[in-house]
């Protein structure tokens, strides 16, 4: 359906653990967004690279980062998982001047 | 915070008839897009109209945008049981961050 591939698709992890989660856009993709889509709500941007910089940050605290990688990969790492933080996470890439695509996203889910 | 709700949250049609899905939002905007999305997973972009258009199309789709109300309207004419889905507009960030905002999406069902 899209060029944009996350992974894991399902994720389980224990209040207070860590977790990276990880997008690999397609070539030519600069950019990339992160968003967190709590159940039975719209998705909420976290914060968008551009050519391996943050360039833009939603209301979320600094336990979210990110980093994004030369070969169109990109990461988004939590720090001190919360409850809340439960959430379909959803990565979107463009190219200059172009649309977003979206993965299908990774299921989080903190017990 | 959300930008923009839509409205109504829930539509249930019989497959053939018309659907019609409401946003509204608040600040000034650059382009309004709607998206798709089945059973929580990824987004499937449907269309983007910019500020200077009034109306666009694509397939079955329909879009309206009226920026004196801040809001737009998305048509889906004959619905398929493939319809069935969640419908979320978004609107570009006016301060230029290229962050997208979302609505709170209906959830639309077609039934056979």
């Amino acid at each position: 359906e899209t060029g944009v591939t996350q992974s894991p698709t399902h994720l389980i992890k224990t209040r207070g653990q860590q977790v990276t989660l990880r997008c690999s856009s397609q070539s030519g993709h600069n950019t990339v967004s992160w968003y967190q889509q709590a159940l039975g709500q719209g998705p909420q941007f976290i914060f968008q690279y551009y050519r391996e910089e943050e360039n833009g940050r939603g209301n979320f605290p600094p336990r979210f980062s990110g980093l994004q990688f030369p070969n169109y990969s990109s990461e988004l790492n939590v720090n001190a998982l919360e409850l809340d933080d439960s959430a379909l996470y959803l990565c979107a890439s463009r190219g200059t001047g172009g649309g977003y695509t979206f993965g299908s996203g990774t299921r989080l889910t903190v017990v | 915070s959300q930008q923009g709700e839509e409205d109504p949250q829930a539509l249930s049609i019989q497959e053939g008839e018309n659907a019609t899905m409401n946003c509204s939002y608040k600040t000034s905007i650059n382009n309004l897009q709607w998206y798709r999305q089945n059973s929580g997973r990824g987004l499937v972009h449907l269309i983007l109209i910019r500020s200077n258009e009034r109306e666009k199309h694509s397939g079955r789709l329909r879009v309206t945008l009226d920026t004196s109300k801040k809001s737009s309207s998305l048509l889906i004419t004959a619905s398929r049981a493939a319809d069935t889905a969640s419908y979320f507009c978004a609107t570009d960030d006016p301060s230029g961050t290229y962050k997208y905002i979302f609505g709170t999406g209906t959830r639309l069902k077609v039934l056979a």
